[in-house]
């Protein structure tokens, strides 16, 4: 079965400094990942996806990740915080070479930036 | 198109009451996914459709709960005899062809089982 870890439940940054919020996944064939951010009392929003190719893919509202076959990691990262930032954020992954074309969805990082 | 819309957004219930609700997926999105969300926690898969077809369901949820995609077109959600433990938020969402799209997901709907 393939699952998606999230090792922490919350990360703090300052306003400015660069984040980083750690997503590992586990599946039998290729994956795609993707990451999700939730705010408060509202649905999931897609922020950006890995599918094949480069392995550095960027997104929206200024958020990129980098995938690591090798440690089978998919980290989310930002050069620059905003307080703005500050929400849930999901890692979920797909694999339907081998595992479920089903997402399958982390338990989620809370980010706070504070000022 | 203004994206996934999910009704009620909110719902209070009495243990035992029945309770339905209603997912309007993005017009052109044939797949169509159900969660659940607890706090703390993330979305846990309840079941999918293709269309109009039920092609997943997960081992863990109760046989109380049955949901329908009539026409491929919008999706109810129903949980007969709710129990406390129901109480979490329902999401919904779709996403177009392809195991490599990414999901669109509707507000939520909060269940709270008095």
């Amino acid at each position: 079965a393939q699952s998606v870890a999230q090792p922490e439940d919350q990360v703090k940054v300052a306003e400015g400094n660069p984040l980083t919020v750690k997503c590992t996944y586990s599946v039998s064939g290729n994956p795609y990942l993707f990451w999700y951010v939730q705010y408060p009392n509202r649905g999931l929003q897609f922020l950006l996806k890995y599918i094949t190719g480069d392995n550095l893919v960027k997104g929206s509202y200024g958020f990129e990740a980098e995938f690591n076959k090798s440690q089978t990691s998919f980290h989310l990262k930002k050069p620059s915080a905003l307080v703005s930032d500050s929400a849930l954020y999901f890692c979920a992954v797909t694999a339907p070479g081998g595992g479920s074309y089903i997402p399958t969805f982390g338990r989620g990082t809370s980010l706070i930036v504070h000022p | 198109d203004t994206g996934v819309s999910q009704d009620p957004r909110h719902k209070i219930t009495k243990r035992g009451q029945n309770v339905t609700f209603r997912c309007d997926p993005i017009s052109e999105h044939n797949r169509l996914y159900w969660y659940r969300q607890t706090l703390g926690q993330g979305p846990e898969f309840l079941t999918y459709f293709q269309n109009e077809a039920q092609l997943e369901k997960s081992r863990l949820l109760s046989d109380r709960f049955s949901a329908e995609r009539p026409k491929g077109s919008f999706s109810t959600l129903e949980i007969q005899r709710t129990e406390q433990g129901d109480s979490a938020m329902y999401l919904c969402a779709s996403s177009g062809e392809g195991a490599n799209t990414e999901a669109f997901f509707g507000q939520g709907t909060r269940l709270t089982v008095v």
